[in-house]
């Protein structure tokens, strides 16, 4: 079975740019959840969606958002952009998002903010 | 602030040699998973410990679970190079009726051959 995948892997942008993510999770996952990653801030939620529905919701500002596909797909899309985005941009996929299941992350997609 | 704290924020062991690592956390749960990142590349999972169990062993990976000091320990046994890699606790809890995934702030494992 393939992983999770995300691209682009790398991605350099300018401030108040919107830059687009996409993941692709595993085949059968039905949840798929997005962090940031940073060396200030460490590893934090982003939000996390089920059958096209945004279900949780971490506390970032709303130049955040993301959307999923029928075939559970998902894009992240940050827009306006500053410098403190630049960050590894992690998805994880699960069957169904519930508790007591293991997250199968992608390898992250790098952004750069000039 | 985040719900998980580990500690050691850093750890350089000989090969060979055991390797523990603690994480903190602030309130009750349902599950402490444990995962692995290799140099800013994604995680993987490598052991899940529900609230009611105490330990839980995964080949050469001992976790344990007090719930009652809000702390869980990894310990790596007969450390290898290839354990050297940051090493992250993540706790999931009910809130507003969804469940929220919180990861711990690392740990990163130096093994030296």
């Amino acid at each position: 079975k393939a992983g999770v995948t995300q691209t682009p892997r790398y991605l350099i942008k300018t401030r108040g740019q919107q830059v687009t993510l996409s993941c692709s999770p595993i085949s059968g996952h039905r949840s798929v959840s997005w962090y940031q990653q940073t060396p200030g801030q460490g590893l934090q939620f982003l939000f996390e969606y089920f059958s096209e529905t945004q279900r949780n919701k971490g506390n970032f500002p709303g130049r955040f958002s993301g959307r999923q596909f029928s075939n559970s797909r998902s894009e992240m899309n940050v827009s306006t952009l500053e410098l403190g985005d630049s960050a590894l941009y992690l998805c994880a996929s699960s069957l169904d998002g519930g508790t007591v299941e293991t997250q199968y992350f992608g390898p992250g997609t790098r952004l750069l903010v000039l | 602030s985040q719900q998980g704290e580990e500690d050691p924020q850093a750890l350089s062991i000989q090969e060979g040699e055991n390797a523990t690592m603690n994480c903190s956390y602030k309130t009750s749960i349902n599950n402490l998973q444990w995962y692995r990142q290799n140099s800013g590349r994604g995680l993987v999972h490598l052991i899940l410990i529900r609230s009611n169990e105490r330990e839980k062993h995964s080949g050469r990976l001992r976790v344990t679970l007090d719930t009652s000091k809000k702390s869980s320990s990894l310990l790596i046994t007969a450390s290898r190079a290839a354990d050297t890699a940051s090493y992250f606790c993540a706790t999931d809890f009910l809130t507003s009726g969804t469940y929220k995934y919180i990861f711990g702030t690392g740990t990163r494992l130096k093994v030296l051959a």
